[in-house]
C-alpha cells in the first residue's frame, strides 16, 4: 500500500542553521507530495505541495523538489528561525482518491534561539 | 476565507463511555475528513465524506461512527472509549481535490 517515511523524529538546530527534513513515499500511483506544518496548539496547515508537472515547490522560504527517482520530497530552508519551531508533516495524495491523504510520522523541529 | 470549528476542545471519557466529537466549517467545502492524531504516528484517516449523507471509511475507521447530516458539519462517536486512551481528533474539509484545511482538534483522554 502507500506509504511516507520520516525517519528523524527530532530535529534541534539554531538560528540561521540549514534545515534538511527527509521525507521518502511509496506508491504505484501518480501522487501529489505535501509538506504541511502544524504550531502548538493549532490543526496542520499547508506549506507547499508539488504534482508531477512541477517538480519543486516553495513558500516562506522553504522548498521541497519531488524526485521520482528516489521517490524523494525533502524539506529544506536555508536559515531557520526561532518562529518555524513546529512539527512538518509529508504527505502524499493519489489523484482521483478525492484528496485522501497519507501521512508520515512527523518531525518536530526545534530552533533555539 | 474560512474557519473550521471542532467541539470541544476537551474531552475527558471514561472506560466503555460512547463519546461524540463535532466539527463545522463555514468554507461550502464538499468533503470533510476525521484524522486520528497520535504522537509519533503521524494523522490517520478514520472517516471521509464526499458530500451530505455520504459516508466513506478510512483505515482506521474500527471503532468509530460518523455522521454528516449536513454539508456544514461532520460528527464522529467514538462508540465504547478504550481506557488509557489519548488522541488528537482532527476534522478538515477541502474542495474537490483542493488543498485540505483543519481545525484545531479535539484531545481526548479516556480514565
Amino acid at each position: 500500500g502507500d506509504s511516507v517515511i520520516q525517519m528523524q523524529g527530532q530535529v534541534t538546530l539554531s538560528e540561521n542553521d540549514f534545515l534538511f527534513i527527509n521525507c521518502t513515499y511509496s506508491t504505484t500511483g501518480y501522487p501529489t507530495l505535501f509538506w504541511y506544518v502544524q504550531y502548538s496548539g493549532e490543526g496542520p496547515q499547508l506549506l507547499l505541495q508539488v504534482t508531477t508537472a512541477n517538480n519543486k515547490g516553495s513558500s516562506r522560504g522553504f522548498e521541497a523538489t519531488y524526485d521520482k527517482g528516489t521517490t524523494s520530497f525533502h524539506l529544506q530552508k536555508t536559515s531557520v528561525q526561532e518562529i518555524d519551531s513546529a512539527v512538518y508533516y509529508c504527505a502524499m495524495s493519489d489523484f482521483g482518491s478525492f484528496n485522501k491523504l497519507t501521512f508520515g510520522a512527523g518531525t518536530r523541529l526545534a530552533v533555539c534561539p | 476565507g474560512g474557519i473550521i470549528t471542532q467541539t470541544p476542545k476537551f474531552l475527558i471519557g471514561q472506560e466503555g463511555q460512547k463519546l461524540t466529537l463535532k466539527c463545522q466549517q463555514n468554507f461550502n467545502h464538499d468533503t470533510m475528513y476525521w484524522y486520528r492524531q497520535d504522537s509519533g504516528k503521524g494523522l490517520r484517516l478514520i472517516y471521509y465524506s464526499i458530500t451530505e449523507n455520504d459516508l466513506q471509511k478510512g483505515d482506521l475507521s474500527e471503532g468509530y461512527d460518523a455522521s454528516r447530516e449536513k454539508k456544514s458539519s461532520f460528527s464522529l462517536t467514538v462508540t465504547s472509549a478504550q481506557k488509557n486512551e489519548m488522541a488528537v481528533f482532527l476534522c478538515a474539509s477541502s474542495y474537490n481535490q483542493d488543498t485540505q484545511y483543519f481545525g484545531p482538534g479535539t484531545r481526548l483522554l479516556v480514565l
